[in-house]
């Protein structure tokens, strides 16, 4: 167990429809990342909050939002899925925003569209 | 592009052999990274080394930094059929970025 907890494990659903991913980060860091994961595409960088703010942005489509809340869990919402939207979806925290200790990864979500 | 290029794509080797993979970049770091990746899931931050560091061990794990050819290796001695994973480097800068990832280095060993 890394600390990092992501919910759900497994998702399935149809095109057209909306999802949301959670992310609780390691105790104690302030900063959450988002990653993409497809096997076409490798590890692509979506989003970073720290301390509930957005601190930097990748290559994340407009349909796709999230945000960080008081308690420092990140949620990240994609909504009119869409069949290549189908990867594993990551997120990873850290004590500095810089990340310059390291990351911590969660274990993932694997998100199906059908 | 702050991201790392992994070099071979792909590796395999006998078990008690030693696996080199490189790691190329281009922007000036602060340190960089190297994480594992076992199939499926998230993947486990393994060494940091720091740009005034040009060696670095962490029990079977070897990594060199050049920063004058903007080169990182990752040696591991000793491999163990475990050891089969991908691997990445992420080179770690100033300023506002993330760390991104490249394709990695895939790792087989076999038993």
């Amino acid at each position: 167990d890394s600390g990092v907890t992501q919910t759900p494990k497994h998702l399935i659903t149809a095109t057209g429809q909306r999802v949301t991913l959670r992310c609780s980060p390691r105790s104690g860091d302030l900063s959450v990342y988002w990653y993409q994961q497809s096997l076409d595409q490798g590890l692509q960088f979506l989003i970073q909050y720290y301390n509930g703010e957005e601190r930097a942005k990748g290559n994340i489509l407009e349909r796709f939002s999230a945000q960080q809340f008081p308690d420092l869990h990140s949620e990240l919402n994609l909504s009119s899925l869409e069949l290549g939207d189908s990867a594993l979806y990551f997120c990873a925290s850290s004590v500095q925003p810089t990340g310059n200790y390291g990351y911590t990864f969660g274990s993932g979500t694997r998100l199906t569209v059908v | 592009s702050q991201q790392g290029e992994e070099d071979p794509q792909a590796l395999s080797i006998q078990e008690g052999e030693n696996a080199t993979m490189n790691c190329s970049y281009k922007t000036s770091i602060n340190n960089l990274q190297w994480y594992r990746q076992n199939s499926g899931r998230g993947l486990v931050h393994l060494i940091l080394i720091r740009s005034n560091e040009r060696e670095k061990h962490s029990g079977r794990l070897r990594v060199t930094l050049d920063t004058s050819k903007k080169s990182s290796s990752l040696l591991i001695t000793a491999s163990r059929a475990a050891d089969t994973a991908s691997y990445f480097c992420a080179p770690g800068g100033t300023g506002r970025r993330a760390l991104t990832f490249g394709s990695g280095t895939r790792l087989q060993v076999q038993p």
